[in-house]
């Protein structure tokens, strides 16, 4: 059973656009959620994330969306730039250990 | 300033040979994780360790040994390769505590390993 759905599998977007990355999850005891950017050739590394306890979370052009009701949160990237294209990786965690969505494909057209 | 370094960035074996994937830290972290990466299946868990000498089954372990004898390192093994094994492999670290301002849950991972099997 897939604990975080993450959509879509792949993104296009035009420079300037905005990106926005879908996750659902299951376990409402998850209470960390972070959101992972992964340029090929490299690992994943942390991009941002939030705790449960607030709704949204700007970091540059980067923000959480979270919504504890729906059990839902979302990546935003404005003003997306061909640099941002990457693989972007959802994940909640409960202790030390994150369950990742699928990940998503971004490419950002110049 | 590469924190986690996994020792092979490619590797083409054969089946049924014996696989040793090496990944190490330099961030005294206690937890370790390796992961594989296939397109569409994103980040599985195959096993991690929380400290020396211990170690925990994760989603995927069968096929799969670890070890850890020293706590900055963490081995995958493949005991006879097959080719549904033929995947990318990421080796991780993270704090096992001190909350989130600490960096406890943060996971800083190796830049992988990709392994064909012939």
């Amino acid at each position: 059973q897939q604990q975080v759905k993450q959509s879509p599998q792949s993104l296009i977007v035009q420079k300037g656009g905005i990106s926005i990355i879908n996750c659902a999850y299951e376990n409402t005891a998850f209470d960390y959620f972070p959101w992972y950017q992964q340029f090929p050739g490299k690992g994943p590394a942390l991009l941002i994330a939030i705790r449960p306890d607030v709704s949204e979370k700007k970091e540059g052009r980067f923000t959480i969306s979270f919504n504890k009701s729906a059990k839902q949160f979302s990546l935003h990237i404005m003003d997306s730039q061909p640099g941002d294209s990457a693989t972007y990786f959802c994940a909640a965690s409960m202790g030390y250990i994150p369950t990742f969505g699928r990940g998503t494909s971004l490419i950002v057209h110049p | 300033d590469v924190k986690v370094t996994q020792s092979s960035r490619y590797l083409v074996k054969r089946t049924g040979e014996k696989v040793f994937l090496e990944c190490v830290q330099d961030m005294d972290h206690e937890n370790m994780f390796w992961y594989r990466q296939d397109p569409g299946l994103g980040l599985r868990l195959i096993y991690f360790s929380y400290d020396v000498k211990m170690k925990e089954k994760g989603d995927i372990p069968e096929g799969y040994s670890v070890s850890r004898e020293k706590k900055e390192r963490f081995s995958l093994i493949l005991e006879s390769a097959s080719t549904n094994q033929t995947s990318m492999y990421l080796c991780a670290s993270s704090l096992l505590s001190g909350g989130i301002l600490s960096g406890a849950n943060v996971l800083t991972f190796g830049a992988g390993s990709r392994l064909t099997v012939l």
